[in-house]
Order: structure tokens, then sequence, then C-alpha cells
């Protein structure tokens, strides 16, 4: 199956700085990856959809212009949590999904803003 | 109405028991299903997909689909505490294609030894 690679895993920022989060599909090359937030005791909730070479699909109440995605490859794409603020505190997870297949998840980064 | 439920638990069971995980979905147009284990602080990975009705087995681990009452089931056999994680059910946006993936809420799971 498909390796995604999520960096960081792990990150504390102060409030009002943006924070980049990469996804790298390893060995498959997405034209979608997608990006989910997970809050404490709660389920997965997909955010956006990132398309390689355009603009990214936004959930409804996800703001895109705090939430930026760029997928600039077929292998790598970035979510930029900007101006954070302690309710982003969060787990973001990444996805690929090969067509008719399975979908694969990055290990997800932490994302603690103080 | 979300498109898929799922009790949040927790649930503990002592290990060596037989642990049932449930599901339902509003849509009867539903046709795939997956379950997804996440173990704390990782991503979920995948532990089976289910097409349409009836069963499916991998090891100790059964999926279940009764489209008559919209409601899927994972059965976990000879719980191991390695078991313990949250099992998510989630249903493709499209026919199993590169859609979007809906998530229920996930079931914690606590294999007691």
């Amino acid at each position: 199956g498909a390796v995604v690679s999520q960096h960081p895993s792990w990150v504390i920022c102060k409030s009002g700085t943006s924070v980049k989060i990469e996804c790298r599909s390893l060995d498959f090359q997405a034209t979608t990856m997608f990006w989910y937030r997970q809050f404490p005791k709660q389920s997965l909730m997909l955010m956006a959809t990132s398309n390689e070479g355009s603009k990214a699909t936004y959930e409804q109440g996800v703001e895109k212009d705090k939430f930026l995605i760029n997928h600039a490859s077929l292998t790598l794409s970035t979510l930029t949590v900007t101006s954070a603020h302690p309710e982003d505190s969060s787990f973001y997870i990444c996805s690929v999904r090969q067509p008719n297949t399975e979908a694969f998840f990055g290990q997800g980064t932490r994302l603690t803003v103080v | 109405q979300k498109e898929v439920e799922q009790d949040p638990g927790p649930l503990s069971v002592p290990e060596g028991a037989i642990v049932s995980l449930n599901c339902t979905y509003s849509n009867s147009a539903f046709q795939y299903f997956m379950w997804y284990r996440q173990y704390s602080r990782k991503g979920p990975e995948l532990l089976m997909y289910t097409y349409s009705s009836g069963n499916k087995e991998d090891g100790r681990f059964t999926a279940q689909v009764d489209k008559s009452s919209k409601y899927i089931s994972l059965f976990i056999r000879d719980s191991q505490p390695s078991d313990s994680a949250t099992y998510l059910c989630a249903r493709p946006g499209g026919n199993f294609g590169n859609e979007k993936l809906t998530f229920g809420t996930g079931t914690r799971l606590t294999i007691i030894p």
C-alpha cells in the first residue's frame, strides 16, 4: 500500500504565528490528498481536498484563508495554519487514496498553540 | 442525521473475549464500508472493507453488513491487549473511487489483560 509521511509529528507554536505541515506520498503519485482534523476523543473531520495543480476544495465551515493548502507536486501537499490560535490546537492528519482502493493515512501532526 | 453513527464508548473487555463494534448508516444506497483502527496519537490504518451485505473475515476480525437494518459491525475474536485502540467505521464518498471518507465518531476499546 501507499506510504504517507507527515512532518512534523508534533509542533508547538505561539498564538498569532503560522505553522506549515507537510504530507508526502512516498511511493504513489497522488493527484488528490485529503486533510483531516481530529479533536480529542472525536472522530476525523475532513477539512479540505487538496488537488495537484489547482485550488483546494474546502468543506463547509473551514476557512480557506486560515488553512492554506498547496499541492504543487504529485507527492507533496502542505497545510499552513495561519495566525494560529489556541482553538486551532488539534491533531491534523493527511491521507491519499489510490483509485478504487483504500485510503492511507499519515501519522498525524499534533499542533499545540500557546 | 449523520451519515454514519457510532457509539463512542469507551468499551472495556477482558482479554480473550469477543468484541462487537457497531455503526449505523443513514442512506440505504451506501454500499462500501471500511473499518479503521487508530492507536493513540497515530493516523488510522485500514482493517477491513466490505461491500454490500454479508460477512467478510480476516484472521480474528469479521466485518458484517446488514443492509436491511443499515447496520455494520466489526467482531474481534480472542481479543488481545494490542487490540486496544479506537475503531472507526467509514464510508467513501463515491463507489470506492478517489473520494473523501466520512467517519463515524469512533469507539475507544480497551482490552484488559
